[in-house]
């Protein structure tokens, strides 16, 4: 059964706009949440995490939203840059253990 | 070079044959990570380290998988008895605890 959830497997967007990308998990037990992007032919680099804690978390022109009570949580991306496009993963651990559990990816293709 | 080092970048293994896939970790890393990346999903994890011993194995495949960091530093994943289920990109990942995980590039493996 996966844990975490990105139901959306690619996603397009106009340049300058906001993309959401979105991930739903089933373990209550998480409580530290990850985004990593990938381009091809590299390992995934950490973007942003937000700890439950807290519901938002902003760097630059990523967010992070977190709703615990829905089990879900969104990264925003504004404004969209072609640079943008690759594969982006949630992800999500507890706190107290450093194993990591990651969902499918969503592929962000940012159009000029 | 700072980051993770994975080799080789890619391996063609005929079906039966054993491979071992290298990790060097970033310098100073506790923790190392071995992830399993199947066409179109997100990491899989397979196994972690903390220094040289081996903390959970829960996510390797069979018996067939073997991972081992003797000396808390460069590890070795080595897959017995190749099978075609097998082919995959395998990630490596280090992190200094509670600092995220750093990725490394991956071994392209495919099984004929």
């Amino acid at each position: 059964d996966q844990q975490v959830k990105q139901n959306s497997p690619s996603l397009s967007v106009q340049e300058g706009r906001i993309s959401i990308l979105n991930c739903d998990y089933t373990n209550s037990m998480f409580d530290y949440f990850l985004w990593y992007k990938k381009y091809p032919a590299e390992g995934p680099t950490f973007l942003i995490s937000i700890s439950s804690i807290k519901d938002k978390n902003e760097d630059g022109r990523f967010t992070v939203f977190l709703n615990k009570s829905a089990k879900h949580l969104s990264l925003h991306i504004v404004p969209s840059q072609p640079g943008d496009s690759a594969v982006y993963f949630c992800a999500a651990k507890e706190t107290s253990y450093d194993k990591v559990i990651f969902g499918p990816g969503t592929s962000l293709s940012v159009i000029p | 070079g700072a980051g993770v080092s994975q080799s080789p970048r890619y391996k063609v293994a005929k079906r039966g044959q054993d491979v071992a896939l290298r990790c060097d970790p970033i310098s100073g890393h506790v923790s190392l990570f071995w992830y399993q990346q199947a066409l179109g999903q997100g990491p899989e994890f397979l196994t972690y380290f903390q220094n040289e011993a081996q903390l959970d194995k829960s996510g390797l495949p069979s018996d067939r998988f073997f991972a081992e960091r003797p000396e808390g530093s460069v590890s070795t994943l080595k897959i017995q008895r190749t099978q075609q289920e097998d082919s995959a990109v395998y990630l490596c990942a280090s992190s200094h605890p509670p600092d995220t995980q750093y990725f490394g590039p991956g071994t392209r493996l495919t099984v004929l």
